[in-house]
């Protein structure tokens, strides 16, 4: 059962290179988000996507973007890399954005991105 | 007031013994509520969900008292597998699903 798949585990980039983050989920949810998390700062919601189509800013957007490729896939861009954006990368899916028990989100194993 | 808050720690406990800690929220609309546990290094995983009435799960105990708006969770006969971070979650029926912080917790040997 893989769940919610991202890809890289790892990377390191230097400052100003761009590189895109891979998900995507076998779980048919209609929602999906990009979170990151630094030390003693908790999960921080950076982009997500309500369902196929659509995508909304999330509490730290800035220096991101993303693509909701189809309903299985989403997709997180940094275009010129720096190191503040130095971070664990989470992507996660649930069955709708909203919405009461059962609506578990599930995350994938996170990507360790290191901006130099 | 945050939206949801949590004593971040750590709660530094024997193994063995029973610790609690809460959460609070700050919009009485959320209607649902939920602990997620996170591994060192590891993604977030649900570990329960907090009924209104309460629930079991084992050693672990959450509940939810809408009139001073936290939920709590409760481990009993703490293991040393148990040490993680705890985070709260909570969910209003037209609002996004708010993680806490999260409160870390270390089991003694």
């Amino acid at each position: 059962n893989a769940g919610v798949t991202q890809t890289p585990k790892f990377q390191v980039l230097k400052t100003g290179q761009s590189m895109t983050l891979q998900c995507a989920q076998d779980m048919n949810h209609n929602s999906m988000y990009w979170y990151r998390q630094d030390p003693g700062m908790g999960l921080r919601l950076i982009y997500y996507s309500a369902s196929e189509g659509t995508t909304d800013k999330g509490e730290v957007p800035n220096g991101y973007n993303v693509s909701r490729l189809n309903k299985r896939e989403f997709s997180l861009r940094l275009e010129s890399a720096a190191p503040s954006q130095t971070s664990v990368y989470f992507c996660a899916s649930s069955q709708t954005l909203t919405g009461g028990f059962g609506n578990t989100i599930y995350f994938g194993e996170g990507s360790w991105l290191t901006v130099v | 007031r945050k939206e949801v808050e949590q004593d971040p720690g750590p709660f530094n406990v024997p193994e063995g013994a029973t610790v609690a800690f809460n959460c609070t929220y700050s919009n009485s609309a959320s209607q649902s509520f939920f602990w997620y546990r996170q591994d060192c290094r590891k993604e977030p995983k649900l570990l329960m969900s907090v009924y209104s009435s309460g629930n079991e799960d084992g050693r672990f105990t959450a509940q939810l008292n809408r009139a001073s708006q936290y939920i709590s969770l409760l481990i009993r006969d703490s293991k040393l597998s148990d040490s993680a971070t705890y985070l709260c979650v909570v969910n209003a029926q037209d609002d996004k699903i708010i993680f806490g912080k999260g409160t870390r917790l270390h089991i003694l040997p």
